[in-house]
């Protein structure tokens, strides 16, 4: 019974398709984040939404774009996709914001734009 | 905003030695460490977290510890074995929004 669960696993589409990826918990947490890996194994954060609300959103082009339909999914659609965007991109979640509990990531979608 | 520094960023060790991992950060209002486990291909994992109000905290064979003033927290592993071999981030919060991690440690237990 996965706790945060990611779909695709792996994607590989061309340069300029748009593709979605889809992630859902049911951990009953209230927050929810997409987090990008390069290929240097760094994990920075995209988007995070709380309850439905956007009350993160980094330095992202804005060919990404995040949609919270209810509070256990939250979803990344990706326009005009480019080779930069190759990585593996996690979701997590946690428990009600400002309480300090650590994250539970889903298994990852490994993007690779060719 | 917060920047979190991580050292070193490959650690080989004997089976059985120590390891340890150290982090600073920026941000002095941070509260929240957190530790993560990921091993190849697989999701990171939270093997241990500290809150600002604690100095020291222990689960089993690994440790972390938190200096508040010198604005770091480092990860000791004990009697380590090979499938304590992965890679190990550390990271740090306000409240635990917003986690920024550091760039990782890959540690390689040789047997």
């Amino acid at each position: 019974d996965t706790a945060v669960s990611q779909t695709p696993k792996y994607l590989v589409t061309q340069m300029g398709n748009d593709k979605s990826i889809k992630c859902e918990q049911n951990l009953g947490h209230d927050t929810m984040y997409w987090y990008k890996q390069d290929s240097k194994k760094f994990l920075k954060i995209m988007f995070s939404y709380n309850n439905k609300e956007l009350i993160i959103n980094e330095t992202v082009p804005n060919r990404f774009s995040p949609k919270s339909p209810d509070k256990a999914h939250l979803n990344l659609h990706i326009n005009s996709l480019e080779l930069g965007d190759s990585a593996v991109y996690f979701c997590a979640s946690s428990e009600t914001l400002g309480q300090g509990a650590g994250y539970t990531f889903g298994s990852g979608t490994r993007l690779t734009v060719v | 905003g917060e920047n979190v520094e991580q050292h070193p960023s490959t650690l080989s060790v004997q089976e059985g030695d120590s390891a340890v991992i150290k982090c600073t950060y920026s941000d002095s209002a941070s509260n929240y460490f957190p530790w993560y486990k990921q091993e190849l291909g697989k999701r990171p994992q939270l093997i241990i977290d500290i809150r600002s109000n604690v100095g020291e905290k222990k689960d089993q064979r690994i440790a972390v510890t938190l200096n508040k003033t010198a604005k770091h927290f480092s990860l000791h592993i004990t009697e380590t074995q090979p499938e304590d071999s992965a890679v190990y981030f550390c990271a740090a919060s306000l409240y635990g929004n917003k986690l920024v991690f550091g760039a990782g440690t890959i540690l390689r237990v040789k047997s």
